[in-house]
């Protein structure tokens, strides 16, 4: 059973356009949740994270919008650019007694298309 | 460079072998765990370890084993009892905060291809 539903699959914006993936959990003891960027043949490289008692956070281009009561968050990346072209994963993790698994949606592929 | 190192880069391995996939840190983290990734699948986690001299299973570690002998070298060996083992696997570390989630960093990642 997927623990971290994402969507959409694959996404194509323009250049300067604000792409948005969705993410949706349902287990309420998640308490930290990232988002990572991966090119390909590369490993995941963590883009942003937030923790559930903040509504959003930005770090440059990206901003991640997150609301608890819906049990959803999202990534939206402004004025984006061919270079952010990858593969997107959200994931959610749950820190008690240190394991901090991390349970990972199934990837968005973005293309900027110049 | 601080990081974390996996090689080889390419392996391929013909059916009914054990291959061993190393995993390297310099980070000092506590923490590390190996993930499988497929196409339109996400990661799933294979193992972790959160100190030296233990690990726990995933959700997919049938056909998996790990050691954990020195705090900066988590290496995963695929036996021949996994069915299906072509895939990219990654292995990453945290610093393993207890009771408290902290970031997971992502090695370069290793192909495995089963001829």
């Amino acid at each position: 059973q997927q623990q971290v539903k994402q969507s959409p699959q694959s996404l194509i914006v323009q250049k300067g356009g604000i792409p948005i993936i969705n993410c949706a959990y349902e287990n309420t003891a998640f308490d930290y949740f990232p988002w990572y960027q991966q090119f390909p043949g590369k490993g995941p490289a963590l883009l942003i994270a937030i923790r559930p008692d903040v509504s959003e956070k930005k770090e440059g281009r990206f901003t991640i919008s997150f609301n608890k009561s819906a049990k959803q968050f999202s990534l939206h990346i402004m004025d984006s650019q061919p270079g952010d072209s990858a593969t997107y994963f959200c994931a959610a993790s749950i820190g008690l007694t240190g394991a901090n698994n991390l349970f990972f949606g199934t990837g968005t592929r973005l293309t900027v298309i110049p | 460079d601080g990081g974390i190192t996996q090689s080889p880069k390419y392996l391929f391995r013909k059916e009914g072998q054990n291959v061993t996939l190393s995993c390297e840190q310099n980070l000092n983290h506590d923490a590390m765990y190996w993930y499988r990734q497929d196409p339109g699948q996400g990661l799933r986690l294979i193992y972790y370890s959160q100190i030296v001299n233990d690990f726990q299973k995933g959700d997919i570690a049938e056909g998996y084993s790990v050691s954990r002998e020195k705090k900066e070298s988590f290496p995963l060996t695929v036996t021949s009892a996994q069915k299906n083992p072509t895939a990219f696997y990654l292995c990453a570390s945290s610093i393993g905060l207890a009771g408290r989630a902290d970031t997971q960093y992502f090695g370069p990642g290793t192909r495995l291809t089963v001829l």
